[in-house]
């Protein structure tokens, strides 16, 4: 079954402990990308990568990292989460960077921080 | 630069009813448009989409949207909404030969018995 799968589903942590999101995806997909979904704003891209060893920022990339060793993961990291970063996040994947294609996201990561 | 505006926040209808969602989008380009569903606990997929050809486009489960240039539109509607159409959706724009998709606030469908 085609998916993209994240791990944590949910997580409370606390504020300055490192944590890692991890995404993988079994479409061969090239585009990845990370977003957080907020009340009322909507989702917002955080990163994005377009190919192996090719990322970049999105619109919200402050307090995060990403890496994309592999085609099929993108892990985010949050060096040293604070409770602004409290909120469901997602990862999605498409076929290419080509802006027609569908999106296909992951079931969400509730993330806490406290 | 695109951006994307759902005009309603929540919309609540009875069983059985006509509904439409609202989305207006701002480009000075040629554009594609998305809506995306998420029902509860779970990701967003792909309702439907238009990219070039018919203005109107359908989905398996009778929603359609039709893409007005003159309006900058992309109103969803059903015209016989189910319970299990209880869901956010999300308009979505992407400028055509770009590789940025942008995303409004989404409405929220209560569908009431």
């Amino acid at each position: 079954e085609a998916q993209v799968t994240q791990n944590p589903r949910y997580l409370i942590t606390v504020t300055g402990k490192k944590l890692t999101v991890t995404c993988s995806q079994n479409m061969n997909h090239e585009y990845m990308s990370w977003y957080r979904q907020d009340p009322g704003l909507g989702l917002r891209q955080i990163y994005y990568s377009m190919n192996v060893e090719v990322t970049d920022k999105g619109d919200v990339p402050e307090g995060y990292k990403v890496s994309r060793k592999e085609k099929r993961n993108f892990p985010l990291i949050l060096e040293s989460p604070s409770p602004n970063q409290t909120s469901l996040y997602f990862c999605a994947s498409s076929l290419s960077v080509y802006s027609g294609n569908t999106i296909y996201f992951g079931e969400g990561s509730w993330l806490t921080v406290v | 630069a695109q951006s994307v505006t759902q005009l309603d926040s929540q919309v609540p209808v009875f069983e059985e009813a006509p509904v439409e969602l609202r989305c207006n989008y701002s480009s000075s380009v040629s554009v594609y448009l998305f809506w995306y569903v998420q029902y509860p606990n779970q990701g967003l997929q792909l309702l439907l989409k238009y990219l070039s050809g018919s203005t109107l486009v359908e989905s398996i489960n009778g929603f359609e949207a039709e893409f007005n240039k003159s309006q900058t539109s992309f109103h969803l509607r059903k015209p016989s909404v189910h319970i299990s159409d209880t869901a956010e959706y999300f308009c979505a724009v992407s400028e055509a030969g770009g590789f940025k998709t942008i995303f409004g606030a989404g409405t929220r469908l209560f569908v009431k018995a």
